[in-house]
């Protein structure tokens, strides 16, 4: 079956710090793959996206992500967080032509001061 | 630009109560739609999606329906709410095509409380 895994709920790191965020899917063939952040009672933006190509994508606010075939994994990163990055982190992914878009559970990232 | 509204922001019902959340798109012609819940703290669960006027399709049903009236409106309904149904609401249209890589972009989400 599809599926979507962050092994990791809760990630706390120092402002400053570098940050990876692990994302490990499950499909038959290559999907889509998404990360989207949800600040504090709010909807999800989009942070970057990948299909094809070069394996390391670029996205909003300083944020990038690997693409991993041999390993299904598709991991955010950061080199510096800002307190401000604290938000949930989702990582999706689907297949071309499918209607489903499958969600892990998401990463709860704290920045402390 | 495409922009989603969902209503209504937030709602406090009783159990056994109707229930209508609503999701209007604008700027995208036939856009695919989808309804998302999200258990407090959880991940988001995929309830529904629609990919033209008058047709709507299942995934997980958790006693809710969903129609497609317009072809820029999708509402989500139930005629007798459950303590289950709390959460929040998302709803979100999906972009088409290599250049928009089957993205999901979602509305400010509605906030349901069953009491």
């Amino acid at each position: 079956a599809q599926s979507v895994t962050q092994p990791d709920a809760r990630v706390t790191v120092s402002e400053g710090a570098s940050l990876q965020l692990r994302c490990k899917y499950s499909y038959s063939g290559t999907p889509y793959l998404f990360w989207y952040v949800q600040y504090q009672r709010q909807g999800l933006q989009l942070l970057l996206k990948y299909y094809s190509g070069d394996p390391v994508v670029q996205g909003v606010n300083g944020f990038e992500a690997e693409f991993s075939k041999s390993d299904s994994s598709f991991h955010l990163r950061k080199a510096s967080v800002h307190w401000s990055d604290s938000a949930v982190y989702f990582c999706a992914a689907s297949m071309c032509g499918g209607y489903k878009v499958v969600f892990g559970s998401g990463t709860r990232l704290l920045v402390s001061p | 630009a495409q922009t989603i509204h969902q209503w209504p922001v937030a709602e406090i019902k009783a159990v056994g109560s109707p229930l209508s959340l609503g999701c209007t798109i604008k700027g995208k012609s036939s856009p695919n739609l989808y309804w998302y819940w999200q258990a407090t703290g959880g991940t988001l669960q995929q309830l529904f999606y629609s990919i033209t006027v008058g047709q709507v399709e299942s995934v997980v049903q958790l006693n809710l329906s969903a129609s497609r009236p317009k072809d820029d409106q999708f509402i989500l309904s139930t005629e007798k709410l459950l303590l289950s149904h709390s959460g929040f609401y998302l709803c979100a249209w999906r972009g088409t095509g290599r250049n928009s890589g089957n993205t999901l972009y979602f509305g400010e989400g509605s906030r349901l409380i069953v009491v």
